[in-house]
């Protein structure tokens, strides 16, 4: 089944204690992003890849990190995760760039930081 | 800066209902226009991708338009039922990501 994929699920961390939260696609997809979604303020692009080793910041893109050694994997990873990243995290995908492509969704992870 | 803007917040009709949710966005110069479908607990799923050059896409019970010069994008919903009870965005593709409104909770009533 073509899919995206992300766990965890759900997760509770601390301040301060490095987590990654995984991200992973079947379809051979070059394009892959990350959104956060919150209360009044909607979905917001963290982070995007346009292909493997290519990777570039999104609008809100402040203690996240990614990396794109795979072409199906595209990791967000938090160094120091702090309270005002709690949030719910979506992966997305495409076959090609943005342009005119559907973009197809994990289930998200949602992430309380303590 | 792009804004999308989803009007109105949150729809409650009874089944068997049409229904237009409206979507409107401020920079006409957009590549795409998509609509999603999100249920609680769970991620977003595509319903309609309508091109730039497209005034409009079908899928099944949903239709999509798209009014560029406007800023306009609506989605009608035939013969609602409560398996559409759910939460509708509407995002604009413009360089490299997707501008989210903040989206149209739909509930329909049996």
């Amino acid at each position: 089944e073509a899919q995206v994929t992300q766990n965890p699920r759900y997760l509770i961390t601390v301040t301060g204690k490095k987590l990654t939260v995984t991200c992973s696609q079947n379809m051979n997809h070059e394009y892959m992003s990350w959104y956060r979604q919150d209360p009044g303020l909607g979905l917001r692009q963290i982070y995007y890849s346009m292909n493997v080793e290519v990777t570039d910041k999104g609008d809100v893109p402040e203690g996240y990190k990614v990396s794109r050694k795979e072409k199906r994997n595209f990791p967000l990873i938090l160094e120091s995760p702090s309270p005002n990243q709690t949030s719910l995290y979506f992966c997305a995908s495409s076959l090609r760039s943005l342009l005119g492509e559907t973009q197809y969704f994990g289930p998200g992870t949602r992430l309380l930081v303590l | 800066k792009q804004e999308v803007t989803q009007i109105p917040a949150a729809l409650s009709v009874p089944e068997g209902e049409n229904l237009v949710l409206n979507c409107s966005f401020t920079d006409s110069a957009i590549y795409n226009l998509q609509w999603f479908r999100q249920d609680p607990g769970k991620g977003l799923t595509s319903l309609l991708l309508i091109q730039s050059s497209q005034r409009e896409q079908t899928s099944g019970r949903l239709n999509a338009s798209l009014d560029k010069s406007s800023g306009r994008s609506t989605l009608y919903i035939a013969a609602s039922q409560p398996g559409d009870s759910a939460t509708y965005l509407c995002a604009v593709d413009s360089s490299y990501k997707l501008i989210f409104g903040s989206g149209t909770r739909l509930l329909v009533r049996p």
